[in-house]
């Protein structure tokens, strides 16, 4: 089945750049996504990428796509205390029936110090 | 956020007992999912909907039931609630043809 992993925590100082890893399983993946919950909150689209791209940015945020290696990366830049959160990668394969049936990894929990 | 509610935000329950959980979502999306959340776990989905009265199973599905007679609400009911179904409820939706899958703001149910 599909499986998808990342680390655990990442401690950062704010002002550095934090890179957030991902490994997935699932050869036919279309789309991986990053999403972030803040405590208490629900689950905000970062940014998601195209199976057949290996890079995207916007504003702070860099993806990168290793397809050959199944490993997906956020990377943020001057990273800052509203950054801290959990930041969950995901992946689907769009089939027509299902729509984005999602398989998210377990979570990096990001904690920015000052 | 998305034009989605979820209701109720917080519910304690006692076991053996039905719960309902409702999403409605103003965006007219074709998918609406059911995910449950649990350390270490990350989410899970539960069930899904393809459209009104279309539904499937996702990888935890056992203990629950779903219902779509309209577009905009898709309810999770748990038909007798145990400790292990504690957990925090997550409602998505997405789009035809659209990468994009939005969430709610989630349900935190206990059962005790």
């Amino acid at each position: 089945g599909e499986d998808v992993e990342q680390s655990l925590f990442l401690s950062v100082r704010e002002g550095d750049s934090s890179v957030i890893n991902c490994t997935y399983t699932d050869s036919s993946s279309t789309y991986l996504y990053w999403y972030k919950q803040e405590p208490g909150a629900g689950l905000q689209l970062l940014t998601y990428i195209f199976s057949n791209m290996d890079m995207k940015q916007d504003q702070r945020l860099t993806v990168l796509l290793n397809k050959k290696d199944k490993h997906l990366s956020l990377r943020i830049a001057d990273t800052q205390t509203g950054d801290s959160a959990i930041y969950f990668c995901a992946e689907s394969s769009m089939i027509k029936a299902a729509g984005n049936k999602l398989t998210f990894g377990g979570g990096t929990r990001v904690l920015v110090k000052p | 956020d998305a034009g989605i509610t979820q209701s109720p935000r917080h519910k304690v329950t006692e076991t053996g007992t039905p719960v309902t959980l409702r999403c409605h979502q103003t965006e007219n999306h074709r998918y609406m999912y059911w995910y449950r959340q649990d350390p270490g776990h990350g989410l899970r989905l539960i069930h899904y909907s393809y459209g009104v009265k279309d539904t499937d199973k996702g990888e935890v599905s056992d203990g629950y039931s779903v219902s779509r007679s309209k577009t905009e609400d898709f309810l999770l009911t748990l038909e007798s609630a145990t400790s292990s179904q504690t957990s925090v409820y997550f409602c998505a939706i997405s789009e035809s043809n659209r990468p994009e899958a939005f969430f709610g703001q989630g349900t935190r149910l206990t059962v005790v």
